[in-house]
């Protein structure tokens, strides 16, 4: 069974680092590209980015381009999603999801994690 | 502003058949990059219901359908069921300077 869980809710003040994960099972982590979702309270979803494990190919939506970094290590079979510097305005759930369908431009998002709050506030 | 665009809300009564429309471009959806199409409770993670424009995972009843045609796409739902309120995201990816993989705003369906 293909499983992501994700590292638990995150309390932060602004200006702090955070560095969230994602562990997948049940398949050949290496293989699959693997995304970073934002969702806002009350808002829609807003896709960050991605890597390929395998040779951490990675790929930056414009809009979070230099906002966050993301990275993995496959001999754990663990994505990251980090920040250097928090915002109030990144207080969203995030998401990780594992894409399929080849590569990722008409891939699609079949299992996806269960979310990792993350509340900054001073 | 999403690169799809989807309207933010739509309602049905019980039975009934809804759509929910999802509009782009021709630098995604246009250019001939699949569509799919996301369930989401609230408090929940997304759920995929269609991929590949029209092809429903096994588990999602045949109620779902989805069809893409130029530069939109649309998600019917027939007999539609109190259980189907939730909220529905489609999803694509875009070849313009913006190069990513892109999801509309969501719509919000409210069975009446």
């Amino acid at each position: 069974e293909v499983q992501l869980v994700q590292s638990g809710p995150e309390v932060k003040k602004p200006g702090e680092s955070l560095k969230i994960s994602c562990k997948g099972s049940g398949y050949s982590f290496a293989s699959y590209w693997i995304a970073w979702v934002r969702q806002m309270p009350g808002k829609g979803l807003e896709w960050m980015g991605i890597i390929y494990p395998g040779d951490s190919d990675t790929r930056y939506s414009p809009s979070f381009q230099g906002q966050v970094t993301i990275s993995a290590d496959k001999s754990i079979s663990t994505a990251y999603l980090q920040w250097s510097s928090l915002r109030a305005s990144d207080s969203a759930m995030y998401y990780c999801a594992k894409h399929v369908g080849g590569g990722y431009t008409n891939s699609w998002v079949p299992y996806w994690g269960q979310g990792t709050l993350v509340t900054v506030s001073s | 502003q999403s690169v799809l665009t989807q309207p933010p809300s739509v309602s049905g009564a019980p039975g009934q058949r809804v759509t929910i429309s999802c509009t782009g471009s021709s630098s995604n959806i246009g250019a001939g990059y699949h569509v799919h199409w996301y369930q989401q409770f609230p408090g929940a993670a997304p759920k995929l219901l269609i991929y590949g424009n029209s092809d429903r995972p096994s588990g999602v009843p045949d109620r779902f359908s989805a069809s893409k045609s130029g530069t939109s796409a649309s998600l019917a739902i027939t007999g539609l069921q109190a259980e189907d309120e939730a909220d529905y995201f489609c999803q694509s990816f875009d070849s313009s300077l913006s190069v990513s993989v892109i999801f509309g705003g969501g719509t919000k369906l409210t069975v009446l």
